[in-house]
């Protein structure tokens, strides 16, 4: 099986831009869940989605916000930028009921 | 916020020798995972200890797990240049649901192991 994918890899984006990063999870997991890492904060939990269906959220502000798609895909968007949000964002996803997880290769976002 | 704290923050050590890393946690726990990170890419996860086991092995890693201190440790034994990455403990909600998205990590140790 095909591991998970995220698109793009890399971002440069300017303070107060939007942006849009995506995350196809393995064949199979309906569970994908978002992290933000940097080194100041190490890793955080942003939100997960399960069948469509947002089952949590951490601790970030409302311009942090995500959908997952019927084939279980799931974009995160980030509205007005912040030179703080520069970060890796890694996806996530799991077998429900299992509680391993698979994580893509990261987006590494800069904001300038 | 993080789980909890890992120690040591930076470990170095020659190959061949073994590398002991630590975590600790606050909540209640029903399993409790490791995972590495090389260089700023995407975590691989290593082993899954769950709250009633007290010690798991796989390969060269040997985890630990003592819920009465809240504490797990993880050891890699006759380590190579390839270990070189940083490692994490994670710790998920006891009540999961059907779901175990939600993960919270330790700071990690970052590992280097010299040729």
């Amino acid at each position: 099986k095909a591991g998970v994918t995220q698109t793009p890899r890399y971002l440069i984006k300017t303070r107060g831009q939007q942006v849009t990063l995506s995350c196809s999870p393995i064949s199979g997991h309906r569970s994908v869940s978002w992290y933000q890492q940097t080194p100041g904060q190490g890793l955080q939990f942003l939100f997960e989605y399960f069948s469509e269906t947002q089952r949590n959220k951490g601790n970030f502000p409302g311009r942090f916000s995500g959908r997952q798609f019927s084939n279980s895909r799931s974009e995160m968007n980030v509205s007005t930028l912040e030179l703080g949000d520069s970060a890796l964002y890694l996806c996530a996803s799991g077998l429900s009921g299992a509680p391993r997880r698979y994580f893509g290769p990261g987006t590494r976002l800069t904001v300038t | 916020s993080q789980q909890g704290e890992e120690d040591p923050q930076a470990l170095s050590i020659q190959e061949g020798e073994n590398a002991t890393m630590n975590c600790s946690y606050k909540t209640s726990i029903n399993n409790l995972q490791w995972y590495r990170q090389n260089s700023g890419r995407g975590l691989v996860h290593l082993i899954l200890i769950r709250s009633n086991e007290r010690e798991k092995h796989s390969g060269r890693l040997r985890v630990t797990l003592d819920t009465s201190k809240k504490s797990s440790s993880l050891l890699i034994t006759a380590s190579r240049a390839a270990d070189t990455a940083s490692y994490f403990c994670a710790t998920g909600p006891v009540s999961v649901g059907t779901s175990y998205g939600k993960l919270t990590f330790g700071q990690g140790t970052i590992l280097t192991v010299h040729p």
